[in-house]
């Protein structure tokens, strides 16, 4: 079946440090993967995302990798802040768009 | 910019009961999508619509249906609604640029559905 797979469930950082979040994705026929931030009670937004023919992608202090071969796809976030602390969704999409997403990360970033 | 509509934004109901919400896409979006979310769960697709045709189901209950109308916006029908549909329901939006590359989705503000 399909499925997302998400770890770690929680992280914690000082600020200042590096933030590795890993997604492990079943279908193979998925072209599109999106990282979503997501603070309580509101929308996921929608922060980084890599097309399958892509294998990094590079925006400021975040960035994402992707292993086709593998079926895995990484969010890294650079000298975190206290800011970035929320729940972090991974997703991948099928070409009949239909998006399943990962379990969630939350990330907490101490001053 | 004009983001995605969803109301209501609250919405309390009886068990048993029906409900509809209603989402907004961006203007000249052509696809929309209905995910439920529990609280600290992540949201889990219903189904979707492109070009007002139904695109892909998800874990979408018989007692629920949806439709994209000729104006694009959509609407996500809930009957016999039970306690554990209580969630929050989140409509998104794209532009399929084209059937193979990406089409980022805008999510609405939700709406928060509490069945008693």
């Amino acid at each position: 079946g399909e499925n997302v797979e998400q770890h770690p469930s929680t992280l914690s950082v000082q600020e200042g440090d590096s933030a590795v979040i890993k997604c492990t994705y079943s279908d193979s026929a998925s072209n599109y993967f999106p990282w979503y931030k997501q603070e309580l009670g509101k929308r996921p937004q929608l922060i980084i995302d890599i097309r399958s023919n892509v294998g990094e992608k590079k925006d400021q202090r975040i960035a994402v990798t992707l292993n086709k071969t593998a079926k895995h796809f990484s969010l890294h976030i650079t000298e975190t802040q206290p800011e970035d602390s929320a729940v972090y969704f991974c997703a991948a999409r099928r070409r009949t768009y239909k998006y399943i997403f990962g379990t969630g990360t939350r990330l907490k970033v101490l001053a | 910019a004009a983001g995605v509509i969803q109301s209501p934004r609250h919405l309390i109901k009886e068990k048993r009961e029906t409900a509809t919400l209603k989402c907004y896409p961006i203007p000249r979006h052509d696809t929309v999508y209905w995910y439920q979310q529990g609280p600290g769960q992540d949201p889990q697709f219903l189904i979707s619509f492109y070009e007002k045709m139904q695109s892909d189901k998800g874990s979408i209950p018989d007692r629920f249906s949806a439709q994209q109308f000729s104006d694009y916006h959509s609407e996500l029908n809930m009957s016999s609604l039970e306690l554990g549909d209580s969630a929050l329901y989140f409509c998104a939006s794209s532009l399929v640029v084209d059937r193979v590359g990406t089409d980022t989705q805008y999510f609405g503000p939700g709406t928060r559905l509490t069945v008693l």
